[in-house]
């Protein structure tokens, strides 16, 4: 069964980069033709989606987000990353990895999620 | 980007009772829609894929169906555990979510 953990620092402050780790066991993140994915959560509101990383090296990315997001892998750590610049207080979200394992889009596996405040 | 529209955003309901959610597209997704049942403080859990393909483990009193640009997804007897907030999204381009259904004891 595979797991995802979400791990970052829960403060940022205004204008600097995020940067989130999802860290995967019992599985590998080269394998398959899943996508790994970024979703994220302002506390009381819906979700969002990030952006996805693909076992084949490819990246999509929310239009909203593209111009400061970035999302890269480690296969030597099983890890993917998240990083997100000029954060503002509307970034201050619970942010989860997610993976896509079939053909439908659908995220059938989550991280736990980890909180993320935007505040000086 | 495909919107997607999810209603009521509310409901009251009794243990026992049949619910129904439904999620409209703002353009053709064919059968690309998910469903996910998030309680607080958890992340979500994907109930139904496809539109209509129940995850595994999912209790079969979910189901889903539709296609095109308009979904339902039903509990044929709400369990004490559904409470909770349901949310659709379409995997036929840029993924998208709806707004949420958050489904509370009557």
């Amino acid at each position: 069964q595979v797991q995802l953990q979400e791990s970052g620092p829960g403060l940022v402050k205004p204008s600097q980069t995020l940067s989130l780790t999802c860290t995967v066991s019992s599985g590998s993140i080269s394998s398959g033709r899943y996508s790994w994915n970024w979703i994220r959560q302002p506390a009381g509101k819906g979700l969002e989606w990030i952006g996805r990383f693909y076992a084949s090296g490819s990246t999509n990315y929310n239009p909203s987000l593209k111009s400061r997001l970035t999302i890269s892998v480690d296969t030597s750590k099983n890890q993917f990353s998240l990083q997100l610049s000029s954060m503002t207080a509307a970034d201050t979200a619970v942010y989860y990895c997610a993976i896509d394992r079939g053909r439908w889009g659908a995220f059938d596996t989550w991280g736990q999620g980890t909180m993320v405040t935007v505040s000086s | 980007d495909i919107q997607m529209t999810q209603s009521p955003s509310s409901l009251s309901a009794s243990v026992g009772d049949r619910v129904t959610i439904t999620c409209r597209a703002s353009q053709n997704i064919n059968n690309f829609l998910n469903w996910y049942q998030q309680k607080p403080g958890k992340a979500p859990k994907l109930l139904i894929y496809a539109a209509s393909s129940l995850q595994s483990g999912v209790p079969s009193r979910f189901s889903g169906s539709g296609s095109g640009t308009d979904f339902t997804l039903t509990i044929s007897s709400l369990q004490p555990e559904d409470f909770a907030t349901y949310y659709c999204q379409q995997s036929y381009s840029t993924p998208f979510f709806g707004g949420g259904t958050k489904v509370e004891i009557k």
